[in-house]
């Protein structure tokens, strides 16, 4: 059983579409951060967030934490095709040095 | 400034043989943390390096080791391959006092026959 549960799995959309991706545990966590990974390289880290119901946008990306700093979300504003690639969240739990991360979710965006 | 590197990039490997993998960390950074991402998985923490010692090991058997030497860098060593070892082997590195702060490298595919 993964500790932080992704959803979608996959998703599929048109270009310029919007989108929701979603980070849940039944754990409290320290930290948590997300990643997007293309096919052939490891993870980049897009953003970190700490405070519980934080939000933080990346340019066209908006990061969420949840208040009871078990949960987060990812929302990207008119999807570009360039947005394609594995979206991960991983968490770091207090005391523990270990990241743990969810298992992705594949995003594709058409032209 | 070079970021995270890792060698080999592939390798094959026959079940029961062993292998080592090789990790040097971006400039400035101090810890090293390795990771095994199977095909359509997340990465699951193998174990982290600081100060040349494992500071912390996820839940993995002990055919899996690590090394970290003097200058940062880090090798994975894993004893009697099997086939269920195959994966992309992660490497990430961290600057001092920022553990959650992860760079992380290309990877290494293991694949064993």
């Amino acid at each position: 059983t993964q500790l932080l549960e992704q959803s979608p799995q996959f998703l599929s959309i048109q270009e310029g579409e919007n989108l929701t991706v979603y980070c849940n545990s039944s754990s409290v966590f320290s930290s948590l951060q997300w990643y997007r990974q293309e096919p052939g390289e490891g993870p980049v880290l897009l953003v970190t967030v700490v405070t519980g119901g934080e939000v933080k946008k990346l340019k066209r990306l908006t990061f969420q934490f949840g208040d009871a700093r078990k949960d987060s979300s990812l929302h990207i504003t008119a999807a570009q095709t360039g947005d394609t690639g594995l979206y991960l969240c991983a968490g770091a739990r207090w005391n523990n040095n270990d990241m743990r991360f969810g298992a992705g979710t594949r995003l594709t965006v058409k032209p | 400034d070079a970021g995270v590197t890792q060698s080999p990039t592939h390798l094959i490997k026959t079940r029961g043989q062993q292998v080592t993998l090789r990790c040097s960390p971006k400039s400035g950074h101090d810890t090293v943390s390795w990771y095994q991402q199977a095909l359509g998985q997340g990465p699951q923490f193998i174990f982290q390096y600081y100060e040349e010692e494992e500071r912390q090991r996820g839940n993995f058997p002990d055919r899996f080791s690590g090394h970290q030497f003097p200058n940062y860098s880090s090798e994975l060593n894993v004893n009697a391959l099997l086939l269920g070892d195959s994966a992309l082997y992660l490497c990430a590195s961290s600057p001092p006092r920022q553990l959650y702060e992860q760079y992380f490298g290309p990877g290494t595919r293991l694949t064993v026959t």
